[in-house]
């Protein structure tokens, strides 16, 4: 079965960093980029940036690059989300999502995110 | 900052046919195709449509997808309850960032 599992719940207090954890099973780790997207209660969704698995290549929305870091251990085929200088607008639900395209029997090219992980809660507060 | 506008809601009774619109420009829908994505309380975006207008497997086909210079449209006929949900529209900006929609809530009435 193809899927994403996110780490656990977080609580954490304004300007400490945050690690979220996704773990990929049933598909190539190293085939296709995870990308991060959070929801803030009340707000849109919002797309944070994206890493390659297989060279570490990322790329970071605007908005929170300095103070995010997308990483990945291949051996346990996991991806990390590192958000530093925490503030109660960070406060969301976390989500990595990935381009897997399977399905029908057939390898469809997706420039969307067809695969997402359970979701992490990241509580900022004093 | 979504770059991608769409009705903050949008109604219908069961049966009926509700639209989404979802308005970008040149950099993202203009150059780039559309997806859409459902949310449903408290659950992770589902991929509804990809490419403008294809539903991966297992997405009924009364959502469909179209597209249009920069805007695209999302629509629901034979709305069901279960269809009660919000939706984004999506697309990859020239600048290399993925850009969501405002979003929109549907309800079913």
């Amino acid at each position: 079965q193809v899927q994403l599992v996110q780490s656990g719940a977080e609580v954490k207090k304004p300007g400490a960093s945050v690690k979220v954890s996704c773990k990929s099973s049933g598909y190539s780790f190293t085939s296709s980029d995870i990308n991060w997207v959070r929801l803030a209660t009340g707000q849109g969704l919002e797309w944070m940036g994206w890493m390659n698995p297989k060279s570490g290549k990322t790329g970071y929305a605007r908005k929170f690059q300095g103070r995010v870091s997308m990483t990945r251990n291949t051996s346990i085929t996991t991806a990390y989300m590192e958000l530093s200088s925490l503030r109660s607008e960070d406060t969301a639900v976390y989500y990595c999502a990935t381009s897997y395209g399977y399905f029908d029997g057939i390898a469809h090219s997706l420039d969307a995110f067809d695969i997402w992980g359970q979701g992490t809660m990241v509580t900022v507060s004093s | 900052q979504s770059v991608l506008t769409q009705p903050p809601s949008a109604s219908g009774t069961p049966g009926q046919r509700v639209t989404v619109s979802c308005f970008g420009s040149s950099s993202n829908i203009g150059s780039n195709t559309v997806n859409w994505y459902q949310q449903l309380p408290g659950t992770a975006p589902k991929l509804l449509i990809y490419s403008n207008d294809q539903r991966p497997s297992g997405v009924p086909d009364r959502f469909s997808g179209s597209k249009s210079g920069t805007s695209a449209s999302l629509a629901i006929s034979g709305l069901q309850s279960e269809d009660e949900a919000d939706y984004y529209c999506a697309a990859w900006d020239a600048r290399l960032t993925y850009v969501f929609g405002t979003g929109t809530k549907v309800t079913v009435l």
